[in-house]
């Protein structure tokens, strides 16, 4: 199974960029990239997935590695509300058309005010 | 458009008790998976299910049993409840197809006493 690493914690300030790291030196040619993030007490949220090519959506923008052995989620402008664990996975297999996504410990991001 | 909506939120169970945790999303999603969330871990598959009729497991299914007869419903049973089963628990829906986003219900919190 293709693993990612990722910092247990990293910090920012309100209204700065963020860029949360991943490696994945393990992935196949066929695994995309997903983005999840838990806020405090609830479940997890999509943020943005990406196969090859760069990532935008009204969130967040996902920047993949040309080797594609890393990845970067860029969060442009954090906010207090982006306070969360932030998960980089690969789509582990696929057994009928299920997507069983792996979920590791994530990056936990404060935000200062 | 309710998601996936999960109850009870919250859950006391003594030791030797049996449940049922409920899930049911609004999305014609093929696809639900059950996971629960140790305290300051990741998020571990328990059951997943592709269709209505069709369930097999994931990571962790020692203690828990799971059916699927519609594609709406995707129950979580716990048979002799036990502390180590103290958790929270996360049902989630995706569509077929490679590379699409799992939505998650809010969680149940459970404890074994």
């Amino acid at each position: 199974d293709a693993k990612t690493t990722q910092p247990n914690s990293m910090e920012s300030n309100e209204e700065e960029p963020v860029h949360l790291p991943c490696n994945h030196s393990t992935i196949s040619g066929t695994d995309y990239i997903h983005w999840y993030r838990q806020l405090p007490s609830q479940g997890p949220e999509y943020v943005i997935h990406g196969l090859t090519s760069n990532v935008n959506n009204r969130m967040a923008s996902l920047a993949i590695a040309e080797d594609r052995k890393s990845s970067t989620l860029i969060l442009h402008r954090a906010t207090l509300r982006d306070a969360a664990v932030y998960y980089c996975i690969l789509r582990d297999s696929i057994i009928q058309g299920a997507q069983k996504l792996v979920f590791g410990q994530g990056t936990r991001l404060t935000i200062n005010p | 458009n309710a998601g996936v909506t999960q109850t009870p939120k919250f859950r006391i169970l003594k030791i030797g008790q049996s449940m049922t945790l409920q899930c049911t999303q609004d999305m014609n999603h093929n696809y639900m998976y059950w996971y629960r969330q140790d305290p300051g871990m990741g998020l571990k598959l328990i059951y997943y299910s592709v269709g209505a009729g069709i369930t097999d497991k994931g990571e962790v299914p020692n203690g828990y049993n799971v059916s699927r007869s519609t594609t709406e419903d995707f129950p979580l049973r716990l048979e002799l409840a036990a502390p180590s089963q103290t958790s929270v628990y996360f049902c989630a829906s995706s569509p077929s197809g490679a590379g699409l986003g799992y939505t998650f219900g809010s969680g149940t919190r459970l404890t074994v006493v």
